[in-house]
């Protein structure tokens, strides 16, 4: 059965810095891109970005251009999301969600289980 | 970006009952629609892609429909492990979107 196990919650600063890992089993890790997804807490989702599992390419929604970088380890099979200069609006929780074969295209049919980013003075 | 908004935000309902939850796109996006289901904790799960298809696993009571602008997604008979928040969204076109969320609620 396919799984995506994410990193557990953290909490950070203002200012500071999160990282957050994605590792998938039970199947072709790069075939399949990966994609990000926030809930900001009793809010609806936003989508932040994908990455190329095999390539390592990515693309990211405007509103984190230059504050986010999602990258691989296909040797471990696992994505991570960077996310910088963290506000008190980016807690939240942060889901990973398996993308198309072959395709940067949204169509989520795994999640992980997500991580809670609290971020607090 | 393509904006989705979803109709109504909540509604209350019996087990048994017929729900219809609509979503209606800024712009035509033929049938790239899809259709999650999100209980409290939890991370959403795929229902409908293609705005009318059915994912693996799904209930047959789930069912999709519409193209262009305006969908609907339908539950035949509201089960109890149904009352849930469905989203909408979008693979048209970069960056997908989600409608705002409709909590179905039980009466």
């Amino acid at each position: 059965q396919v799984q995506l196990m994410q990193s557990e919650a953290e909490v950070r600063k203002p200012g500071a810095s999160v990282k957050v890992s994605c590792k998938a089993s039970e199947y072709a890790f790069t075939d399949f891109y990966m994609h990000w997804v926030r809930q900001a807490p009793g809010q609806g989702l936003e989508w932040m970005g994908w990455i190329n599992t095999n390539t390592g390419g990515a693309s990211y929604a405007q509103k984190f251009q230059g504050r986010v970088t999602m990258t691989r380890d296909t040797s471990i099979s696992t994505a991570y999301l960077d996310l910088s200069s963290l506000r008190s609006d980016d807690t939240a929780v942060y889901f990973c969600a398996r993308g198309l074969r072959g395709s940067y295209h949204l169509r989520a049919d795994f999640w992980g289980q997500g991580t809670l980013v609290t971020v607090s003075s | 970006d393509i904006q989705m908004t979803q109709s109504p935000s909540s509604l209350s309902a019996s087990v048994g009952d017929r729900v219809t939850i609509t979503c209606r796109a800024s712009q035509s996006i033929s049938t790239y629609l899809i259709w999650y289901q999100q209980k409290p904790g939890k991370a959403p799960n795929l229902l409908i892609y293609g705005a009318s298809s059915l994912q693996s696993g799904v209930p047959s009571r789930f069912s999709g429909s519409g193209s262009g602008t305006d969908f609907t997604l339908t539950i035949s008979s509201l089960q109890p492990e149904d009352f849930a928040v469905y989203y909408c969204q979008h693979s048209y076109s970069s960056p997908p979107t989600f409608g705002q969320g409709t909590k179905v609620e039980i009466k």
